[in-house]
């Protein structure tokens, strides 16, 4: 089947570093991305992993292997701004669809 | 460069109506996607579309439906509505099918009384 797990919650206080795990039961997809999405607002793109290893964007870095069928999103110097909800999403390389993770809500503290 | 739009933002609709919601990609994007978000089913993909064809479809029952216009406008119908379809009912555009990267709309948040 397919499927994508995540931590539904995850609390850090700002300035820390915190790492979002995303695991998956499939094979035969194109890559793997990360999408943030504030209370009320629309998803937005963050990072996208097409080969195994870590890509980095600013404060946000972003980890696939496809042997150990697993990812993370790498979050460094929290700011308060960063608590969202974000999401880990499969692209199937049938056609492109998109499959979600039930995503991760993260609080960040004072 | 202007982004996803969609109308209407809000609705209120009873069961057993009909609803039409619309989704205007970025300029230059052909690929349209639907997704359906609820608290407890988190997002889930309804359909895409890439120049008027529908080519990918999700696990949603045959009342939801879609279309894509000449312009890559798009519309997705529900039909029969239900209390479950209560959600926010998100589109989002791509260059090309499965492009990494969607643009999101802002969405259409329905409520079914």
């Amino acid at each position: 089947g397919q499927s994508l797990e995540q931590p539904s919650e995850v609390t850090a206080v700002e300035g820390a570093i915190v790492q979002i795990n995303c695991t998956y039961q499939t094979s035969g997809f194109y890559g793997l991305s990360w999408y943030q999405q504030h209370d009320g607002g629309a998803p937005t793109f963050l990072s996208y992993n097409a080969l195994d290893g870590l890509e980095e964007t600013g404060r946000f870095s972003s980890f696939l292997s496809r042997s150990a069928i697993y990812g993370y999103l790498l979050l460094k110097e929290l700011q308060m701004k960063d608590s969202a909800s974000y999401f880990c999403v499969l692209i199937y390389n049938q056609g492109g669809k998109l499959i979600f993770g039930q995503g991760t809500e993260l609080s960040v503290k004072p | 460069k202007a982004g996803v739009t969609q109308t209407p933002r809000y609705l209120i609709k009873t069961r057993g109506q009909q609803v039409t919601l619309s989704c205007s990609p970025i300029s230059g994007h052909r690929s349209v996607s639907w997704y359906q978000q609820t608290p407890g089913q988190g997002l889930q993909f309804l359909f895409e579309y890439f120049s008027e064809t529908q080519r990918n479809k999700g696990n949603f029952p045959g009342r939801f439906s879609g279309r894509q216009f000449s312009n890559s406008r798009s519309e997705m119908n529900v039909s029969t509505l239900e209390l479950g379809d209560s959600a926010l009912y998100l589109c989002a555009s791509s260059f090309d099918v499965g492009w990494e990267t969607q643009y999101f709309g802002p969405g259409t948040r329905l409520l079914v009384l």
